[in-house]
């Protein structure tokens, strides 16, 4: 149990399709993040959230379309994606200070296949 | 702006065997310095991090690094490793000021063999 908890772990939809990803963290952290990992590439960072206000959005398409409607719940809704955007979507969260490292616990992922 | 470069993809090594894992960074501020690890369909877990003091870093399951500010690296090192620690391993890096967001490598995938 890592205390950030993934749902779906698998997911297989099609390029029409509508479909979220859920993410819960049971650590009572202040920020939570949504990565995207595809091989043989370093982690993307998708969104963060910081006090359930969204504080980074490095030019994701808007197919992807991020949640947070309280601090221990992130969703990643998905629509319309393309084959592309198949990859393991990693959700993490901290606690984040004013100093001091920033240091994230992640989920174990959701495995999404676009066809 | 931060970077990670980790030079090796793949690192096969015998069981009981040493191995060293590269990482070499780039910043123009002072960073803090990260490895973790990912074992087979889970998330990925802290192994260690550096952020001040004593360049030589202890993490679990006997790993350690250590920081090497002139030639911007943190390498990672096990004296014996075990068929268990068979998984990926990323370096990354934040800045120690303002927006501390991390910068992870593309990651180093360690077999280890009976």
């Amino acid at each position: 149990e890592t205390g950030v908890t993934q749902t779906p772990r698998h997911l297989v939809m099609g390029m029409t399709n509508k479909k979220s990803l859920k993410c819960e963290q049971h650590l009572g952290h202040n920020a939570m993040y949504w990565y995207k990992q595809s091989a043989k590439k370093p982690l993307e960072l998708m969104f963060v959230y910081s006090l359930e206000e969204r504080v980074e959005n490095n030019s994701v398409p808007s197919r992807f379309s991020p949640e947070c409607p309280n601090s221990s719940h992130l969703f990643l809704h998905l629509h319309t994606l393309q084959p592309e955007d198949s990859a393991l979507y990693l959700c993490a969260s901290s606690q984040t200070r004013e100093s001091g490292a920033n240091v994230l616990t992640f989920g174990a992922g959701s495995r999404l296949t676009v066809l | 702006a931060q970077s990670v470069t980790q030079l090796d993809s793949q690192v096969p090594v015998f069981e009981e065997a040493p191995v060293e894992l590269r990482c070499n960074y780039s910043s123009s501020v002072s960073v803090y310095l990260f490895w973790y690890v990912q074992y087979p369909n889970q998330g990925l877990q802290l192994l260690l991090k550096y952020l001040s003091g004593s360049t030589l870093v202890k993490g679990i399951n006997g790993f350690e690094a250590e920081f090497n500010k002139s030639q911007t690296s943190f390498h990672l090192r096990k004296p014996s490793v075990h068929i268990s620690d068979t998984a990926e391993y990323f370096c990354a890096v934040s800045p120690s000021t303002g927006a501390n967001n991390l910068f992870f490598g593309t990651g180093t995938r360690l077999t280890v063999i009976p």
